[in-house]
């Protein structure tokens, strides 16, 4: 079945760039998305990007798609403390017609 | 400001008890969601509804129940069945049903007395 893996943990100092890495199986994604979760919050939206593109920027946000290798990345550019939070890879099921989530990975951000 | 509702944010629920969780969205979408979403795991879906009076079971539907009387509205109920209820609970909704982007509520945490 379809599967969406993340790695867990990511932590880096403010200032430096963030890259968090996501892998999928399903090969008729149309769609991947990424969502950012605060502490006691809901998912929000942060970017997506259309299947037959390589890459979409974002003002400080770089989504980088790798099809054949069925790889998806976010660079967050001169993280900040408030980038602190969990970030979910999904993507969007053509099989299932539903969105697939990865665990999320957690990103730490020191002072 | 349109958005989705999701109360209470907080709920406790005594053991044999059934209790319901509320979902409101006024964006106008077809499609409604419940995902449970369990400490360091990602969200497994527990039913979804395309279109009012018509609803689907998820990956993990068993204890749940829900209803799309509306479009507006889609409770969840967490009934007794459910023997682990303890987690936080996000709404979804989708202009249609087809992996479009999801837009969330800021999620009920459900725990157990």
């Amino acid at each position: 079945g379809e599967d969406v893996e993340q790695s867990l943990f990511l932590s880096v100092r403010e200032g430096d760039s963030s890259v968090i890495n996501c892998t999928y199986t399903d090969s008729s994604s149309t769609y991947l998305y990424w969502y950012k979760q605060e502490p006691g919050a809901g998912l929000q939206l942060l970017t997506y990007i259309f299947s037959n593109m390589d890459m979409k920027q974002d003002q400080r946000l770089t989504v980088l798609l790798n099809k054949k290798d069925k790889h998806l990345s976010l660079r967050i550019a001169d993280t900040q403390t408030g980038d602190s939070a969990i970030y979910f890879c999904a993507e969007g099921s053509s099989n299932t017609g539903k969105l697939i989530f990865g665990q999320g990975t957690t990103l730490q951000v020191k002072p | 400001d349109g958005g989705i509702t999701q109360s209470p944010k907080y709920l406790f629920r005594k053991e044999g008890q059934n209790v319901t969780l509320s979902c409101e969205q006024n964006l106008n979408h077809d499609a409604m969601y419940w995902y449970r979403q369990d400490p360091g795991q990602g969200l497994r879906l527990i039913y979804y509804s395309q279109i009012v009076n018509d609803f689907q079971k998820g990956d993990i539907a068993e204890g749940y129940s829900v209803s799309r009387e509306k479009k507006e509205s889609f409770p969840l109920t967490v009934t007794s069945a459910q023997k682990n209820p303890t987690a936080f609970y996000l709404c979804a909704s989708s202009k249609r049903s087809t992996n479009e982007k999801l837009f969330f509520g800021s999620g009920t945490q459900l725990s157990v007395l």
